[in-house]
């Protein structure tokens, strides 16, 4: 059963830590996203990726950063975690092209 | 004005209802996604359609291009529908990013 993991499902960091969250993918896929989901706002892009060590900003990059060393892995670091970060943190793959999304369980960051 | 409008924001239906959630749009696109969350986070890819129809059991998804309209059908709705039900389109330009709904809280009652 192919799939997008995540790290962690809940995690409580404190304000100015550095916070990694991480997201591995076993299809192979060469698009790989991360989103924040907030009531009221939907779904928001942070950052995407197309290829190993090729980023692109979305639309809040913000106080955000994203490393991807290998295909599989792609790394959302809070470089001083706030609490306007608290948020559900979703990561999702796809192949080039217009092709279907996988989706990550989420991750529920709740800074204090 | 946002650029992928849902509606109903909320629906409350009884089992057995047939449903309708709407998807308006307003770039150009190559194709629509219907997703669905259910409570606790994950996001479940339905369809992917950039013209006609396509049918998976229960649920069925419709667009129209010209009138840039989409709409996913439920029929013999069932509590385990009840979830959060989103509309993303990947622009023409920009074609591996999506653009979200607001999302549809649909809760089917026994």
């Amino acid at each position: 059963d192919v799939k997008v993991t995540q790290s962690s499902r809940y995690l409580v960091k404190r304000t100015g830590e550095k916070v990694f969250l991480e997201c591995v993918q076993d299809m192979d896929h060469e698009n790989m996203f991360w989103y924040r989901q907030d009531p009221g706002l939907g779904l928001r892009l942070i950052y995407f990726s197309y290829d190993v060590k090729m980023k692109e900003k979305g639309d809040i990059p913000e106080g955000y950063s994203v490393s991807r060393e290998k295909k599989e892995r792609f790394s959302l670091i809070l470089e001083s975690a706030s609490t306007n970060q608290t948020s559900m943190y979703l990561c999702a793959s796809s192949l080039l092209g217009d092709y279907g999304y996988t989706f990550g369980s989420g991750t529920r960051l709740t800074v204090v | 004005k946002n650029e992928v409008e849902q509606s109903p924001q909320n629906l409350t239906a009884q089992e057995g209802e047939f449903i309708t959630i709407n998807c308006s749009y307003s770039v150009g696109i190559s194709a629509l996604h219907w997703l669905q969350q259910h409570p606790g986070g994950g996001i479940v890819s339905l369809f992917m359609l950039s013209s006609g129809k396509k049918k998976h059991g229960r649920l069925i998804a419709t667009i129209n291009i010209q009138e840039k309209h989409s709409s996913l059908h439920i029929t013999a709705s069932h509590p385990r529908d009840s979830a959060v039900y989103i509309c993303a389109v990947s622009r023409v330009q920009g074609a591996q990013k999506l653009v979200f709904g607001q999302g549809t809280r649909l809760t089917i009652n026994p």
